[in-house]
Formats: structure tokens, C-alpha cells, sequence
């Protein structure tokens, strides 16, 4: 079965500085990929979705990179911010047959003001 | 903003006991799921439904679960029979279409069985 890795321990960097978040999946390559953010006791919120023929997305901050030979879909956040601090989560999605979101374990950032 | 509102916020119960978790998805949305996420851990899926049936479900969403659209605004997952595991944060989530689509999720609700 597919595995998705993130960034087990607690990414720690200071604020105005480049946070850059991993993901890792196993097997065959996603159709797309999404990444959420979730604040503690929150639902997630959608951010980016990058599909495979695409090898980079923005949107204000955020950058999203997705190396289907690298197996991997990289996360930034440029000039972060206290605020930006939450579990950042990604899912790959295999489509075909299904839409529902796998997710992986997340990685938790903290930006220190 | 349109947004997926579920209630309650917060449900204590016996083990043993049935419970119903709503959630009203945003209005234009077609394809409904639930997840949960036990405390420290990933989440994870549970079900999705389009056009009145479910169309996947995980290995945990076993008969003790099961889902209903009761009209045109709600969607609701009920639990048979509670255990302690089944303790956790239930989220609702909608999404526009099929592929491609972001999926809006709710604010959760977390259940506690005792």
C-alpha cells in the first residue's frame, strides 16, 4: 500500500525566513497532490494543489514543488510568519476510482517571533 | 464565505450507546465525506457519498457506521454502538466535484465515549 512521509519532527525557524516542508510518497505517482494546514482542534484548510504535469504552483507565499522522479512534493513558505505556525499536511491523490484524501502525519511548524 | 457547519461541537457518551454527528456541507457541494482523527494521530477517511449513496469507505467505517443524507441540507454519520475507540475528532468535509477539487472541511466534532 501507498505510504506518505512528512517531516516527523517539529520544523523550528524564526520568523521573516524560508520554511521548506517534505513529502515523501511510495509506489506509483499521485495524480495530484494537496496540502492543508490544521491548527490544533481545527478541520484542515485547503492550500495548494499541484497536479503531475506540473512541476511548481504559487500562491502569495506559498510554493508548492512536485518531482515525480524524486517521488516527492516540496512545501515553502517564504517570509514566515508567527501565524503561519500549524500542522501542515499533505495528500496525494491517486484518482481513478476514488477522491477521498490520505493523508500523511504532518509536520508541525513553529515560526519564533 | 460559504463554510461546513457541523454540530455538536463537543458529544460525551456511555460506551455502548448510538450517536448522531451532523454536518451541513456548503450548499452547491456534491460529494460529502467524513474523517476522524484520534488525538496525536493522522486523519483519516472514513466514507464518501455522492448522489444519495456511499460511493468508498475505509476498513473502519464497519457496520457499527453508517451514513444518510436526510434531506437536502444535512449529512450525518451515526454510530451504532460506541466504543472507547471510536473517541476521536469527527471532521465533514464537501467538496464541488470529483477530481481536481478542494475539499472544505468542518470544525469538527470531538467525541468522547466513556
Amino acid at each position: 500500500s501507498q505510504k506518505i512521509e512528512q517531516n516527523s519532527e517539529a520544523l523550528n525557524i524564526q520568523e521573516g525566513k524560508t520554511a521548506t516542508l517534505t513529502c515523501n510518497y511510495t509506489n506509483y505517482s499521485p495524480a495530484y497532490l494537496q496540502w492543508y494546514r490544521q491548527d490544533p482542534g481545527r478541520g484542515p484548510v485547503f492550500l495548494l494543489l499541484i497536479r503531475e504535469n506540473e512541476k511548481e504552483k504559487r500562491k502569495e507565499r506559498l510554493k508548492v514543488t512536485f518531482d515525480t522522479t524524486l517521488k516527492q512534493s516540496l512545501f515553502h513558505i517564504t517570509a514566515s510568519q508567527p501565524a503561519d505556525s500549524a500542522t501542515y499536511l499533505c495528500a496525494p491523490n491517486y484518482g481513478g476510482a476514488t477522491n477521498k484524501l490520505i493523508f500523511g502525519t504532518g509536520t508541525l511548524l513553529a515560526v519564533q517571533p | 464565505e460559504p463554510e461546513v457547519t457541523q454540530t455538536p461541537s463537543h458529544q460525551v457518551t456511555q460506551m455502548g450507546q448510538e450517536v448522531i454527528l451532523r454536518c451541513v456541507p456548503i450548499s452547491n457541494h456534491l460529494y460529502f465525506y467524513w474523517y476522524r482523527q484520534i488525538l496525536g494521530q493522522k486523519v483519516e477517511f472514513l466514507v464518501s457519498f455522492y448522489n444519495n449513496e456511499i460511493s468508498e469507505k475505509s476498513e473502519i467505517f464497519d457496520d457499527q457506521f453508517s451514513v444518510e443524507r436526510p434531506d437536502g441540507s444535512n449529512f450525518t454519520l451515526k454510530i451504532r454502538s460506541t466504543k472507547l475507540e471510536d473517541s476521536a475528532m469527527y471532521f465533514c468535509a464537501s467538496s464541488e466535484g470529483y477530481s481536481y477539487n478542494e475539499q472544505f472541511f468542518g470544525p469538527g466534532t470531538r467525541l468522547t465515549v466513556l
